[in-house]
């Protein structure tokens, strides 16, 4: 199993540009969670989805959006760059029994300039 | 007030040292997750918990629901055990985790 795998590593975005941040987990994980993480900061929860075609808001989800066509991916797309994004962005996985633990892919590091 | 709370925030020790980080919550969870992240980024699960005990190797992780508390202890400890440690809890609903500011390692030879 390649576990969760995030496309691209780096990207560095002018502002106002468009991207998709692409998240493939192949353990067939129902749930699956986007995040973000600023230097020295925490972990926030953008958008998290618990299946197929469901999708819900997380703490800081403006700015963003997703979509879950299938189990395996969850694409995040961040329409309008602004600085304010400039952050590593981490895709995760989990099966949904509330007792099992999350799966982390390599993550994303975007600069917004 | 975050929901999870780490401390200490920073920890430096010298290598052999007997360390402990704490987490404490103020909200129902279903489980407690420990993880590790390394200066180069990558995040990897060390323990999930929802009661007792659990031990791999160097790394002890207890768990007490009734005062909302759990410990990561890492005996012996290594250079290569610096990282920052996270822990987070799992909503009782299953869809959600709360996630603490981290605890940032240092272990000097």
């Amino acid at each position: 199993n390649a576990g969760v795998t995030q496309t691209p590593k780096f990207r560095i975005l002018k502002i106002g540009q468009s991207m998709t941040l692409q998240c493939t987990q192949d353990m067939n994980h129902n749930y699956m969670y986007w995040y973000r993480q600023d230097p020295g900061m925490g972990l926030k929860l953008i958008y998290y989805s618990v299946g197929a075609g469901i999708t819900d808001k997380g703490e800081v989800p403006n700015g963003y959006n997703v979509s879950r066509s299938t189990t395996e991916d969850f694409p995040l797309r961040l329409e309008l760059a602004a600085p304010s994004q400039t952050s590593v962005y981490f895709c995760a996985s989990s099966y949904s029994q509330p007792t099992r633990e999350q799966y982390f892919g390599p993550g994303t590091r975007l600069t917004v300039t | 007030k975050n929901e999870v709370e780490q401390s200490p925030q920073n920890l430096t020790a010298q290598e052999g040292e007997f360390i402990t980080i704490n987490c404490s919550y103020s909200v129902g969870i279903s489980a407690l997750h420990w993880l590790q992240q390394h200066p180069g980024g990558g995040i990897v699960s060390l323990f999930m918990l929802s009661s007792g005990k659990k031990k791999h190797g160097r790394l002890i992780a207890t768990i007490n629901i009734q005062e909302k508390h759990s410990s990561l202890h890492i005996t012996a400890s290594h250079p290569r055990d610096s990282a920052v440690y996270i822990c987070a809890g799992r909503s009782n609903t299953g869809n959600q985790f709360y996630f603490g500011t981290g605890t940032s390692l240092t272990v000097i030879p």
